[in-house]
């Protein structure tokens, strides 16, 4: 069974500059996580879609990232303008989970390091 | 959401048994308990989830009291490979929404 994949692995840019993340679930799951992970601290949740709804973004800075869900399967995150704090991994993850039943079985994909000069 | 808190580090040695406990006071009736398990440059990866009492996998077992205000990971037999930071999580599977939420976790240093 294929994993969640997420690209590019890698990207450099300066700050001011956009960026945008891509990432496709494993088939059949019904929800997907866009998670911020900084050096040394744990991931953190920048938003949740359930099908192409979304569950929560209550910690997503809305003012420079967006994140959209596309018939329900792929997504991708965008920011712009990047700042330098917005150097991290950003992790992708997706789960069969559906309202009213969870696993809390969570899949992630190998995350996309941004490194903002 | 019930907060959770877990030692920054710890350190120990192949073959040993290491255990990993979570504190999370305010846990609610409804809320499980799930661990997961993030290698260097890798995404974090689910290993065991449990509600009370004794869980058991191939990888780990989990041990929660009565009370369920805490929990504790047991890895028996650690390897260099166990070298990894682990995460608890507490959340309430059974509602309507389930928020998977990160701390800061454990991480475990494996020495030869």
């Amino acid at each position: 069974e294929a994993g969640v994949a997420q690209s590019p692995r890698y990207k450099i840019i300066e700050k001011r500059q956009s960026v945008a993340f891509w990432c496709n679930p494993i088939s059949g799951h019904a929800t997907l996580y866009w998670y911020q992970q900084i050096l040394g601290q744990g991931p953190k949740l920048l938003i949740q879609f359930q099908n192409n709804g979304v569950v929560d973004d209550s910690q997503l800075p809305k003012d420079r990232f967006s994140a959209e869900r596309l018939k329900g399967v792929d997504s991708t995150l965008k920011i712009q303008p990047a700042k330098l704090e917005d150097s991290a991994v950003y992790l992708c993850a997706s789960s069969l989970d559906e309202e009213g039943w969870w696993t809390g079985e969570l899949f992630f994909g190998e995350g996309s390091r941004l490194t903002v000069l | 959401l019930a907060k959770t808190t877990q030692p920054i580090s710890m350190d120990s040695y192949e073959g040993q048994e290491v255990n990993i406990t979570c504190s999370h006071n305010n846990i609610a009736t409804n809320d499980y308990i799930t661990w997961y398990q993030q290698f260097p440059s890798q995404g974090p990866r689910f290993i065991i989830q449990g509600y009370k009492t004794k869980v058991t996998n191939e990888v780990a077992s989990l041990f929660i009291p009565a009370d369920r205000k805490s929990s504790t990971l047991s890895l028996p037999r650690v390897s260099l490979s166990d070298t990894a930071v682990y995460y608890c999580l507490v959340g309430d599977t059974t509602g309507g929404s389930y928020i998977p939420t990160f701390g800061r976790g454990t991480s475990l240093i494996v020495h030869p």
